[in-house]
């Protein structure tokens, strides 16, 4: 498809798993950003990719939170030891080189923990 | 602290009326500002921007009003259809530091 895809749409987790969420962004995008958005809120950055460096991590949460963009196209949240406040909306957007350019989003993967 | 505010959770809009979306920041550093919408299972989608050396900018039926002084920008659609129901956020970006920050949203109606 021409626009970026995330896998699981819905994720339903028990306490203490561990998750990972994929993202697939558009073909040649250089960077790929991670946001959460709670019920209600506007989706909070959480990091950044340029290419497989991950330039921006300052918005995960904790320790618990993890990314990573390998080969510099499909990226994976990962989220050890889930709890009942990471339950979210998890949105992974491209653009194309980063700066002022569009950031394309994909649907989303809706986690809830138990 | 919210760093961007958008106090109307929700409004309500005759078809074919203007519609007004308000949005108020914080830090005067930022310099760019940007609209998404955002339908029910979908991500967000790019809409309109605005850069701080501007006042104002159009595309179409949306214009987007920036007043510095104030630390506030709005969004109009006139005239509103019904295909422009959904959520609304505001967005700010500081000097291309590559992390948009979201404003919580406004879900907009337009009623037939």
């Amino acid at each position: 498809g021409a626009g970026v895809s995330q896998s699981p749409r819905y994720k339903v987790a028990k306490r203490g798993q561990d998750v990972a969420l994929r993202c697939d962004p558009i073909s040649g995008h250089v960077s790929l950003f991670w946001y959460q958005q709670a019920l209600g809120q506007g989706p909070e950055f959480l990091t950044y990719f340029q290419n497989e460096a991950q330039l921006d991590k300052s918005g995960l949460p904790s320790d618990r939170f993890f990314a990573e963009r390998p080969e510099g196209s499909v990226s994976t949240l990962k989220i050890q030891r889930t709890q009942q406040e990471d339950s979210a909306v998890y949105l992974c957007a491209s653009s194309l080189a980063g700066g002022l350019d569009e950031q394309f989003f994909g649907p989303g993967t809706r986690l809830t923990v138990l | 602290d919210q760093q961007v505010k958008q106090n109307s959770p929700s409004l309500s809009v005759q078809e074919g009326r203007i519609s007004i979306l308000n949005c108020d920041y914080t830090n005067s550093m930022f310099d760019y500002f940007l609209w998404y919408k955002k339908y029910p299972a979908e991500g967000p989608t790019f809409l309109i921007s605005i850069s701080s050396i501007k006042d104002k900018n159009e595309d179409g039926r949306f214009t987007v009003f920036l007043n510095k002084s104030a630390k506030h920008l709005s969004l109009h659609i006139v005239p509103s259809q019904p295909g422009d129901s959904a959520v609304y956020f505001c967005a700010v970006d500081l000097q291309g530091a590559q992390k948009l920050v979201f404003g919580q949203g406004t879900r907009l109606t337009i009623n037939p």
